[in-house]
């Protein structure tokens, strides 16, 4: 079984809809939830930390269920810039240890 | 604020070559570091992390080593590059405080032929 699974998409949205991204992990063990952004051919980019129930900022919302080991991130208006890769990550342990990758969901939004 | 520098950029290597990549912190002391790799069609994978000068921990057997040879640097090597050590290599570091919130550098890209 894979650690984190996503769907790869693509996901190709017209501007200004609702998109939602959902993510499974495989240890429950697991401390720390993340979203990163991946633009093509770049360095991944912190989006959001989900570390209890959800969290908000703007126009993403990303939530955490820790019984069913679900993680979604929620794109509110969605603009052109937000045509990314987005990286669902899992930390499992709470100090030094390094993050577990999802391959990515690749979204496309579309004028 | 932290920084991470990465070079080279871009790198194309014949199998068989050494590798030295180099990864240098600002901004921070005795920082985490890590080395992850994004193959073609793949996930990152971790591949090395260090928690102080001296201390390596390999998360997958491979053809790579790593090294941290002062505080700030961490250095990918190979005595023998393979075509399947092809991809994107990026150095990251935790934020202080942060639980494991990691960020990156901006990668070197190799090509193996």
């Amino acid at each position: 079984r894979k650690e984190v699974e996503q769907d790869p998409g693509p996901f190709n949205v017209p501007e200004g809809a609702t998109v939602a991204f959902n993510c499974t992990y495989s240890n429950s063990a697991s401390q720390s939830f993340f979203w990163y952004r991946q633009d093509c051919r770049k360095e991944p980019k912190l989006l959001m930390s989900v570390y209890s129930s959800g969290n908000e900022d703007g126009r993403f919302t990303a939530q955490l269920n820790r019984a069913s080991q679900y993680i979604s991130l929620l794109i509110r208006d969605s603009k052109l810039s937000d045509s990314a890769t987005y990286l669902c990550v899992v930390s499992p342990g709470g100090g030094a240890d390094g993050l577990t990758f999802g391959k990515g969901t690749h979204l496309i939004i579309q004028p | 604020s932290q920084t991470i520098h990465q070079w080279p950029a871009t790198l194309v290597q014949p199998v068989g070559s050494p590798l030295s990549l180099e990864c240098t912190v600002e901004g921070t002391s005795n920082p985490n570091l890590y080395w992850y790799r994004q193959a073609a069609g793949r996930g990152l994978q971790l591949l090395f992390y260090s928690v102080g000068i001296g201390q390596i921990s390999s998360e997958v057997p491979q053809n790579l080593s790593a090294s941290r040879p002062q505080d700030r640097q961490f250095i990918l090597s190979s005595k023998k590059l393979l075509l399947s050590d092809s991809g994107f290599y990026l150095c990251a570091t935790a934020r202080s405080g942060s639980h494991n919130e990691q960020f990156f550098g901006p990668g070197t890209r190799l090509t193996v032929l």
